[in-house]
């Protein structure tokens, strides 16, 4: 069965440092996310991407974050400058891209550490 | 503000009773609910949807209800087991375009021996 899959699982680094999550969706997929979620929280949204471009974002998603489709197959989520709480599980899934029913589909997950 | 949320935190029940897990939600734009069961350390892993034009859905050992009227869904687990223990999530979409989930706050669904 295909599934989205994410490196690293565990990411630990020192705050203002730059990281890069990486995600592969499910292949034939048309959008792309990136969830997060703070130890004991909900589940946040961030980011949708379609067609190479971002189609929405959230509040969240300020100028310290980027996302890029590098080539066909990765979905990648940039952090700039990594601050304390940007801690938390970061989640990437991925949908077919159907009008009402878009089943998203998320993948294991990245544990990022800020030190 | 719009959100989606839960009663109750946490859920106890013995093996092979019937489990609900409620979720009340507050958009009435929202369009499409998710339910989404979360392993420690794994990401949300779906279970069931529905549209709003249902009230109701049936799965394998799992039923999810809409109640529009109250704003509220359920998820019915049948015949519990252990690897159902899980924290489970309602989810809805708002508005047509927009794709965002918004998640509620968990259930924690603890299965007796």
């Amino acid at each position: 069965e295909p599934e989205v899959t994410q490196t690293p699982s565990h990411q630990v680094t020192q705050m203002g440092q730059e990281v890069i999550l990486r995600c592969v969706p499910i292949s034939n997929h048309l959008y792309f996310y990136w969830y997060r979620q703070i130890l004991g929280q909900k589940v946040e949204f961030l980011v949708s991407f379609y067609n190479n471009e971002i189609s929405e974002k959230s509040e969240i998603f300020d100028d310290q974050f980027s996302v890029e489709r590098p080539d066909g197959s990765n979905f990648t989520l940039k952090i700039r400058s990594t601050k304390l709480e940007d801690s938390a599980m970061y989640f990437c899934a991925s949908s077919g891209g159907g009008h009402y029913t878009d089943t998203q589909y998320f993948g294991p997950g990245t544990r990022l550490t800020v030190l | 503000g719009e959100s989606v949320g839960l009663h109750l935190p946490t859920l106890s029940v013995q093996e092979g009773d019937n489990s609900i897990i409620n979720c009340a939600y507050s958009n009435s734009a929202s369009d499409y609910f998710i339910w989404y069961k979360q392993e420690s350390g794994k990401g949300p892993q779906f279970i069931i949807d529905i549209r709003s034009n249902m009230d109701k859905r049936q799965g394998q050992r799992v039923t999810v209800l809409l109640n529009k009227t109250v704003k509220h869904l359920s998820l019915q687990i049948a015949a519990t087991q252990p690897g159902d223990s899980a924290v489970y999530f309602c989810a809805e979409k708002s508005g047509t375009g927009r794709r965002a989930l918004t998640f509620g706050s968990g259930t924690r669904l603890q299965v007796q021996p």
